[in-house]
């Protein structure tokens, strides 16, 4: 069964600028998997940031970016903010109708 | 504005079955599959599978094959997740959530993405 990765932790300086990522446990991740990302704050549904790779949903800033590096899905966050310090989950879409979550990654500003 | 409004928390004893409903409003339900996550206490989302109100076709998780069932009924925009023989684990918060589209010229396309979620259902389950 393929499990999708990502950091279960990372902080950053506010003003910073931090890449979390979303793996494969065996292969690599490509447009084609549509990978999707989504902000949480606790107790909060989630809220979507980015979708189709590198796509912005509605009113998201654009410190938000999205890609391809390497062989994952990288989400960027540029200019970090208290305000970002969230849970941040991705996505990938794995065919046949089947989507895969990621463990989430927690993100601390300081 | 698009909203999806889920049914209240529930309080379930393991073996129980638990319903929970996902009511839209603001755009036309029968347009957008609906998809169904959880979240169990200090973990991760997981998905759960999806429903397409036009066409009726479902896709679940291998994981809850043979204990979930979703359904939608279009005369109210409403969808339902069924979870059934509850056990401790299945203790979460259950999201609903609103598939993407893609729209070309000709037509509209399901996009891989949740663009609208629910406030998400508590269900703990307890004996």
């Amino acid at each position: 069964q393929t499990v999708v990765t990502q950091e279960a932790s990372l902080s950053v300086s506010p003003g910073g600028t931090v890449t979390l990522t979303c793996g494969l446990s065996s292969g690599s991740v490509s447009t084609s998997y549509y990978p999707s990302w989504y902000q949480q704050t606790p107790g909060q549904p989630p809220r979507t940031l980015i979708y189709n790779t590198n796509t912005h949903s509605s009113g998201v800033s654009d410190r938000f970016s999205g890609s391809i590096l390497g062989n994952k899905a990288a989400l960027t966050i540029t200019g970090a903010q208290a305000q970002d310090e969230s849970d941040y989950h991705c996505v990938l879409y794995m065919g046949s109708g089947i989507w895969v979550f990621g463990g989430g990654t927690k993100l601390t500003v300081l | 504005q698009v909203q999806l409004v889920q049914s209240g928390d529930e309080v379930k004893k393991p073996g129980a079955s638990v319903k929970v409903s996902c009511k839209a409003s603001g755009y036309t339900f029968s347009s957008y599959r609906i998809t169904w996550v959880r979240q169990t206490p200090g973990q991760g989302l997981e998905w759960m599978g999806w429903i397409s109100p036009y066409y009726g076709n479902i896709n679940y998780a291998q994981k809850f094959q043979g204990r979930v069932t979703m359904t939608t009924d279009t005369s109210t925009s409403t969808a339902y997740m069924d979870l059934r023989s509850l056990r401790s684990d299945d203790a979460a918060v259950y999201y609903c959530a609103r598939e993407g589209r893609y729209c070309n010229v000709t037509a509209c396309f399901p996009f891989y993405y949740m663009d609208v979620w629910g406030k998400g259902t508590t269900v703990t389950v307890s004996s």
